[in-house]
């Protein structure tokens, strides 16, 4: 069965470490998003991707990075972490026929 | 700018009971709307969605919504709750179903009392 894995599903890290957060798709979506979920805020969106090659700038991307080399992953970068960035991330994926799938979330914290 | 509000942070029911959540939206021209719920340390699950059409919706696991666009509204219910509903709810509002422009809600966390 096709699915969308994130990996890890837990880290903690320290303030100015570099973070790599990783989520792998099947289902062969072009579509590709990150968000973060925070209490009161609901899910906000980080960074988006349409396609191979294709990265877009969400409504919270300050101190985010993201590169996509090929359909199925679409890795979050943190380039240098910040107690702000304490959050559960989500990865999603979507087509016009199918919708939005989520993962199961990565829960990020930085000491 | 499109945006989405919950009214209600936390809810608690109890079992068997009947159930709404209320969700209002602001968006322009005619949006699609989504219900999508979530258990402890889970991913999100779509329940249901409306794009047009018949402006009451169901959806799984007993679930319905109805579309009121003079309100700007589309409420979640349920007949009647079980144990297993406990969860947090999360109302979405977007111009389509994959794009990037979905608005999430702040969510409503669901509690049931045996």
């Amino acid at each position: 069965d096709a699915e969308i894995t994130q990996s890890p599903r837990h880290k903690i890290t320290e303030t100015g470490r570099q973070v790599t957060l990783a989520c792998h798709q099947t289902w062969n979506h072009n579509n590709m998003f990150w968000y973060r979920q925070d209490l009161g805020h609901g899910l906000r969106l980080i960074h988006y991707s349409y396609g191979v090659h294709d990265t877009n700038k969400g409504e919270v991307s300050d101190g985010y990075s993201v590169s996509r080399s090929n359909t199925e992953d679409l890795p979050l970068t943190l380039e240098s972490a910040a107690s702000s960035q304490t959050s559960v991330y989500f990865c999603a994926s979507s087509d016009s026929n199918y919708g939005y799938t989520f993962g199961s979330g990565t829960r990020l914290t930085v000491v | 700018a499109q945006s989405v509000t919950q009214p209600d942070i936390h809810i608690t029911v109890s079992e068997g009971a009947s159930l709404e959540l209320r969700c209002n939206y602001s968006y322009g021209a005619t949006p699609y709307l989504f219900w999508y719920v979530q258990s402890p340390g889970q991913g999100l699950q779509l329940l249901l969605k409306y794009f047009s059409g018949d402006t009451l919706v169901q959806g799984i696991k007993g679930f319905e919504a109805e579309f009121k666009r003079s309100q700007s509204s589309f409420n979640l219910r349920k007949p009647s709750v079980h144990w297993s509903d406990a969860a947090e709810y999360f109302c979405a509002v977007g111009a389509d179903n994959y794009g990037q422009n979905f608005v999430f809600g702040p969510g409503t966390r669901l509690s049931v009392l045996p």
